[in-house]
């Protein structure tokens, strides 16, 4: 079964200070693999996601994603953050290469990102 | 605005009761997802139809069931609610493109007293 662990609950930066929120993923193939943001009483919005190729992914909003299958990893990175950033940040994975896509996805449990003006 | 709509966005209702949460994808799509967000499970998989059909479930209780129309809009039914089952549910669509990339509505959010 694939699972999600993000090791960080809480974090909190600096207006225009670099981020990284950390995500390490448990699956037995390459899996495909998400970052969502959530901002307070807001949907999920989709904004990056890595299916095969390049291992660093860029998406919206200014932040991307690499992809480390050596160590399981695809942490997010923003070198520099916005007041606005303040959200909450999850990691997913799905198993869809396996398959073909048309799968749930696992969802970590999520980082709160503060941000100190 | 992802292109998924989720009605009602706000729900309070008593222990006991029946509810109907409504769901329609992006246009084209013909997969809808369901997840509950709770502040002790976190983000969980409910169950996954596609062009009508049921094709996954996860940890969804007895007393709640789902459908997909032919017109693809999904309703989830939470009865004989529990205090417990309060939370935000969201659905979320996919395109048929063989990845797992979904993308979700604004949420429902269900108030059980």
């Amino acid at each position: 079964a694939q699972s999600v662990t993000q090791p960080d609950i809480h974090i909190t930066v600096s207006e225009g200070a670099s981020l990284e929120l950390r995500c390490n993923y448990s699956y037995g193939a390459t899996p495909y693999l998400f970052w969502y943001v959530q901002s307070p009483g807001q949907g999920l919005q989709l904004l990056l996601k890595y299916f095969s190729g390049d291992t660093l992914v860029q998406g919206i909003k200014g932040f991307e994603a690499e992809f480390k299958r050596s160590q399981s990893s695809f942490n997010l990175r923003k070198p520099s953050v916005h007041w606005s950033d303040a959200a909450e940040y999850f990691c997913a994975v799905g198993a869809g290469r396996l398959t073909g896509g048309g799968n749930k996805l696992t969802f970590g449990t999520g980082t709160q990102l503060k941000v100190e003006l | 605005d992802s292109g998924v709509t989720q009605t009602p966005k706000h729900l309070i209702t008593a222990t006991g009761q029946r509810v109907t949460l409504r769901c329609s994808p992006r246009s084209g799509d013909l997969s809808v997802y369901w997840y509950q967000q709770s502040l002790d499970q976190g983000l969980q998989f409910l169950i996954h139809y596609y062009n009508g059909e049921e094709r996954a479930k996860g940890n969804i209780l007895e007393r709640f069931s789902a459908q997909q129309f032919p017109d693809l809009h999904s309703e989830l039914n939470l009865s004989s609610l529990e205090l417990g089952d309060s939370a935000l549910y969201f659905c979320a669509s996919s395109a048929r493109d063989g990845t797992d990339t979904q993308y979700f509505g604004p949420g429902t959010r269900l108030t059980v007293l």
